[in-house]
């Protein structure tokens, strides 16, 4: 089972910061916070991943709790392209990535 | 970009019969991955594969797939007899280790 909680589905304006949030409130020291997501039947698509430090790539932004038991994915200016369901995945190593039922985004236009 | 590329993107077979789906990984990649989503529900993890052997595998992957790297580029996914239920998307995916996996865009498989 996912050791995360999201929640099912949100809503966002078109340019404005769509903030997603995740509870992994088990993690283990050594295990990554992962984000996925998928464009209807897509293959999944890889966004950001961190430890305990925030990170940020051209996708997207990670901000990590310093007790590490919940994340927040940020996507700075959300355009209807961004309309897919988001993954909160904890890993540790190359393990298998175990997908839960993620948060369903809409942009708004 | 580097991408996972899988073929044939949609593939129709009757039951009973065996089918191959392929994929051939990032090059420099070690790690490799099928996963499958029925229509509507979560993408499963079936199998991982790493120095041409299975690493871990799910419930699902029972005697019925196998994996195979045939070569230096080719990652395959064998079902050997296709029920019903075997109608799904397959997604492939490789990481060059502890680092992010990345997917192919997956093969419709349905079962008629």
């Amino acid at each position: 089972d996912a050791k995360t909680t999201q929640p099912p589905s949100m809503d966002c304006a078109e340019g404005r910061a769509a903030n997603l949030p995740c509870n992994h409130s088990t993690i283990s020291g050594n295990e990554y916070v992962y984000w996925y997501r998928q464009i209807h039947s897509q293959g999944p698509q890889y966004i950001i991943h961190g430890l305990k430090n925030n990170e940020t790539n051209e996708m997207a932004s990670l901000i990590i709790t310093e007790d590490r038991k919940s994340s927040t994915l940020i996507l700075p200016h959300a355009t209807l392209r961004d309309t897919a369901v988001y993954y909160c995945i904890v890993r540790f190593g190359n393990e298998k990535l175990t997908f839960g039922t993620g948060t369903r985004l809409t942009i708004i236009p | 970009e580097p991408e996972v590329t899988q073929t044939p993107s949609h593939q129709v077979t009757q039951m009973g019969q065996e089918v191959i789906l392929r994929c051939v990984p990032i090059s420099n990649h070690l790690y490799f991955y099928w996963y499958r989503q029925i229509l509507g529900q979560k993408v499963e993890f079936l199998v991982s594969f790493y120095n041409n052997e299975i690493s871990e595998k799910s419930e699902i992957f029972d005697d019925q797939f196998s994996v195979e790297r045939p070569d230096g580029s080719n990652f395959t996914l064998k079902i050997r007899s296709t029920k019903l239920e075997d109608s799904a998307m397959y997604f492939c995916a490789s990481s060059v280790g502890a680092r992010a996996a990345f997917f192919g865009q997956g093969t419709r498989l349905t079962v008629v």
